[in-house]
């Protein structure tokens, strides 16, 4: 099975900054098959990003992907209050799937 | 609306059992591959089970293999998972979530969950 690490643990930034959310995984992840899920409190979790830099339905362009191999990396642009959330990337190319522990985003 | 709505959740004791269930809404859902994720109390993510959109692939998760049963009603749009034998570290929130067309174990749609708590 894939181990995701995901790091920092916890991110605490002002509005307006930069966030940089970082995802390695155990052994190389064939074709990108990466994705980043937003989670609010009680609310249901959101595909953010897939295939590793697409970004999902209704997302918008603040939330970028990138990497390749065992690396890759979510970034919020411009931090809005409504980020605060956690953090969790995926990779669904191998199986079992398997998700990170995530990252908590405060704002 | 395009939502996945799951019930069935409740407080159940060790060994019991429980059924939850997920109805879901605007798109295909006959066509497409459905599972379950769960998230234990302070825990991360954790995918429990799968089920193709014909029911010809079933697949679990070690933690649950044997216990749990993943099944789907096509006709009503419903997707269950039949939880036998609970343990307490089965106390999680429960995920109805639906698979990417042609990425069947990528998430593109999720329900609010549904919480079942196993007391000792």
């Amino acid at each position: 099975e894939i181990v995701l690490t995901q790091s920092p643990g916890t991110l605490s930034l002002s509005p307006g900054e930069r966030a940089t959310l970082s995802c390695r995984a155990s052994q190389g992840i064939s074709t990108s098959y990466i994705a980043w899920y937003q989670h609010r409190p009680g609310q249901a979790p959101r595909l953010l990003i897939y295939g590793a830099s697409s970004r999902g339905a209704d997302i918008p362009d603040r939330f970028s992907g990138s990497g390749s191999g065992t690396d890759f990396t979510l970034t919020i642009s411009r931090l809005e209050p409504e980020d605060s959330a956690v953090y969790y990337c995926q990779q669904y190319g191998n199986s079992p799937q398997s998700f990170g522990q995530g990252t908590k985003v405060e704002i | 609306d395009v939502q996945l709505v799951e019930s069935g959740g409740g407080l159940v004791k060790r060994g019991g059992s429980l059924r939850v269930s997920c109805v879901a809404s605007g798109f295909t859902f006959s066509l497409t591959t459905m599972n379950w994720v769960r998230q234990a109390p302070g825990k991360g993510l954790e995918w429990v089970s799968s089920i193709s959109s014909g029911t010809n692939h079933i697949d679990y998760a070690d933690s649950v293999k044997g216990r749990f049963t993943i099944s789907r009603d096509n006709a009503n749009n419903s997707l269950y998972l039949q939880m036998n034998t609970l343990r307490v570290d089965d106390t999680a929130v429960y995920y109805c979530t639906r698979g990417a067309r042609g990425y069947p174990r990528r998430f593109d749609l999720w329900g609010q969950g549904t919480l079942v708590t196993v007391s000792s």
